[in-house]
């Protein structure tokens, strides 16, 4: 069955960095795009944006151009998520999708 | 982009039906296929797919959930709640680029 498994909890600074990763299963990896979505704490699904698993082109959402970086390890069926310099904004839950399939999801603290 | 727009909360006595809805800033239909899905999500967890292309009902969710709608106007409709359904409720696009979400509808009990 088709499967997105992610990565533990996070707690880090600001300023730092943290690197999310998502490892499907059940399929082609290279056949579907996959999506990275934000939900922060009480609030929506906020779309980031999209990689091309084929390409690994990344396309990223104009709130996530410049510290945000998908990127994918293609033999091992992983995407990733990298968020540089860190900011309280950022404290949030982070789910990697090949709709309508999802990841746990990744909770992400940001706090000095 | 396309703008979902959806009541932020709705409250309903257990073994009533629910009615969400989620209204489209243009249509997400071509011809006759209409590309709004909607999800539920607990607490902690990820969503999960109930309705894909506004009607169809997923593997493993229950009668109880059905979806309808075209163009612009789109309506899940839980009947009879139970007390499980408690969640919130997003609507999604997929007829354009960027997917957008509603911005969610809260079940709750009333």
């Amino acid at each position: 069955q088709i499967q997105l498994v992610q990565s533990g909890p996070e707690l880090k600074k600001p300023g730092e960095s943290v690197k999310i990763s998502c490892k499907a299963s059940g399929y082609t990896f290279t056949n579907y795009g996959m999506y990275w979505v934000k939900q922060a704490p009480g609030q929506g699904l906020q779309y980031m944006g999209w990689i091309n698993t084929e390409t690994g082109k990344p396309t990223y959402a104009d709130d996530f151009k410049g510290r945000f970086v998908f990127f994918l390890e293609t033999s091992a069926s992983t995407a990733y998520l990298q968020i540089n310099n860190l900011k309280n904004e950022d404290m949030a839950t982070y789910f990697c999708a090949r709709f309508p399939y999802w990841g746990q999801g990744v909770m992400v603290t940001v706090s000095s | 982009d396309i703008v979902l727009t959806q009541s932020p909360v709705l409250a309903v006595s257990l073994g009533q039906r629910a009615t969400i809805s989620c209204r489209a800033s243009q249509s997400v239909s071509i011809s006759s296929i209409n590309l709004m899905h909607w999800y539920q999500q607990k607490p902690g967890q990820q969503p999960k797919l109930l309705i894909y292309r506004a009607s169809n009902l997923a593997s493993g969710i229950p009668a109880r959930f059905s979806g309808s709608g075209s163009g612009t106007d789109f309506t899940l409709t839980i009947d009879p709640v139970q007390a499980d359904d408690i969640a919130a409720y997003y609507c999604q696009q997929s007829r354009e680029s960027p997917p957008t979400f509603g911005s969610g509808t809260k079940l709750e009990i009333k």
